[in-house]
């Protein structure tokens, strides 16, 4: 089984709203990660994760907060956005150690909305 | 901090036709290299990886890929393309920061094959 799922696939919020982004994989992977992709541009790396701890964050604003509450799980918390952050949201994960065939795989995404 | 570059934004092809994307990348040390393909409103998936032995790494729907370490290129070929093989198409690499897999994307080529 090599899949990432992500819920929800779509979502459409206010400014002011409080909503969070779901990830889930049963690879037995330790590394996971936030992406967000603008249309035709390539996935911008948001956060990662590895083995529960966060040890990647690319400057992201406080209004995306992550968190990863078991090694299968990992959550995008969102306060606050604004329009600009519309985009696709992916999730992806991979093996985190030194053996070399580490391969990330993706979610389809979740396709988020900001009014 | 390690680079990719796809020179071709987009490759228009008729169905049946040989195609190549290109992929440059910037190392000297051990690379891992990676072709995404992404359809339409969906997450990337795993085209093809190269992590060492054989140069030449194949995927099971008829794509190729050759590692050039003395060109840095990494370029993916088809003999014959569909109509369905028409996607956005991302090469990326894969560095370590800090202990921690980071994976470098190529601004990406549309390939749009043609009836």
């Amino acid at each position: 089984d090599t899949e990432v799922t992500q819920t929800p696939k779509h979502l459409v919020m206010g400014m002011t709203n409080k909503k969070s982004l779901k990830c889930e994989q049963h690879m037995g992977h330790r590394a996971m990660y936030w992406y967000k992709q603008k249309a035709k541009k390539p996935p911008e790396l948001m956060f990662v994760y590895s083995y529960e701890k966060l040890s990647i964050n690319e400057s992201v604003p406080s209004r995306f907060s992550p968190e990863c509450p078991n090694s299968s799980l990992l959550n995008l918390h969102l306060h606050a956005l604004q329009p600009e952050d519309s985009a696709l949201y992916l999730c992806a994960s991979s093996q985190a150690g030194t053996g070399g065939w580490e391969t990330q795989y993706f979610g389809p995404g979740t396709r988020l909305l900001v009014l | 901090a390690q680079s990719v570059t796809q020179l071709d934004s987009q490759v228009p092809v008729f169905e049946e036709a040989p195609v190549e994307l290109r992929c440059n990348y910037s190392s000297s040390v051990s690379v891992y290299l990676f072709w995404y393909v992404q359809y339409p409103n969906q997450g990337l998936q795993l085209l093809l990886k190269y992590l060492s032995g054989s140069t030449l790494v194949e995927s099971i729907n008829g794509f190729e890929a050759e590692f050039n370490k003395s060109q840095t290129s990494f370029h993916l070929r088809k003999p014959s393309v569909h109509i369905s093989d028409t996607a956005e198409y991302f090469c990326a690499v894969r560095e370590t920061t800090s202990g921690t897999y980071k994976y470098i994307f190529g601004t990406g080529t549309r390939l749009k094959v043609l009836a």
